[in-house]
């Protein structure tokens, strides 16, 4: 596989419930990150690792959890959702950061 | 936070037609980016722009870097239907955080 592969594609959970998304890149790249793209507003930066050290957490709700194992896996661990977080969940990657990200497909996530 | 402003917020064209869209910042970046997403995609990258003043092409498309460093623009010539999606801008700043705007939906009409 090439690029950066997210899982699962669509994901409906309830407001009790605990999932994970899963990111993994196949591009060599030493950051990832993680977006949260919402209707009518622009990509909003959730986390950022580099080197597999959480480097940014731009005041995200603890209900979200993210955990970077390796240089080429990211997860984010879901609990307790409301359904405001209902959103497309883009996970990308860069070669340090900066420049052109690559990003994943996404994961349509809808909590109910 | 640093803020960009996407124009327009959608256009409506035909096949053939050329299509101008452009983002503007009240902050200095030292990158542009322009991507486009497809439905159910996440984005592509489609131009990077490094130096101001620097006006860069693929293929069809054709972007700038703003002298000022506060703008940027993307030109697309004889557009066709796959050119529908939405196209973002992304301004990269010294500290390489990314602020992206909130993005043109172009529809192409065969």
């Amino acid at each position: 596989e090439t690029g950066v592969t997210q899982t699962p594609r669509h994901l409906v959970m309830g407001m009790t419930n605990k999932k994970s998304l899963k990111c993994e890149q196949h591009l060599g790249h030493n950051a990832m990150y993680w977006y949260k793209q919402s209707a009518k507003k622009p990509l909003e930066l959730m986390f950022v690792y580099s080197l597999e050290e959480r480097v940014e957490n731009n005041s995200v709700p603890s209900r979200f959890s993210p955990e970077c194992p390796n240089s080429s896996h990211l997860f984010l661990h879901l609990h307790t959702l409301q359904p405001e977080d209902s959103a497309l969940y883009l996970c990308a990657s860069s070669q340090d950061q900066g420049g052109g990200y690559t990003f994943g497909s996404g994961t349509r996530l809808t909590v109910v | 936070g640093q803020q960009l402003n996407q124009s327009p917020q959608s256009m409506f064209i035909q096949e053939g037609e050329d299509v101008s869209m452009n983002c503007t910042s009240s902050s200095i970046f030292n990158t542009w980016l322009w991507y486009k997403q497809d439905p159910g995609e996440g984005p592509v990258l489609l131009i990077a722009l490094y130096k101001a003043g620097e006006l860069t092409s693929n293929g069809r498309l054709t972007a700038q870097f703003g002298i000022t460093r506060k703008d940027s623009f993307l030109n697309i010539s004889a557009s066709i239907p796959s050119d529908v999606g939405i196209y973002f801008c992304a301004g990269e700043d010294s500290n390489y955080k990314l602020t992206f705007g909130k993005g043109t939906l172009l529809t192409v009409n065969p």
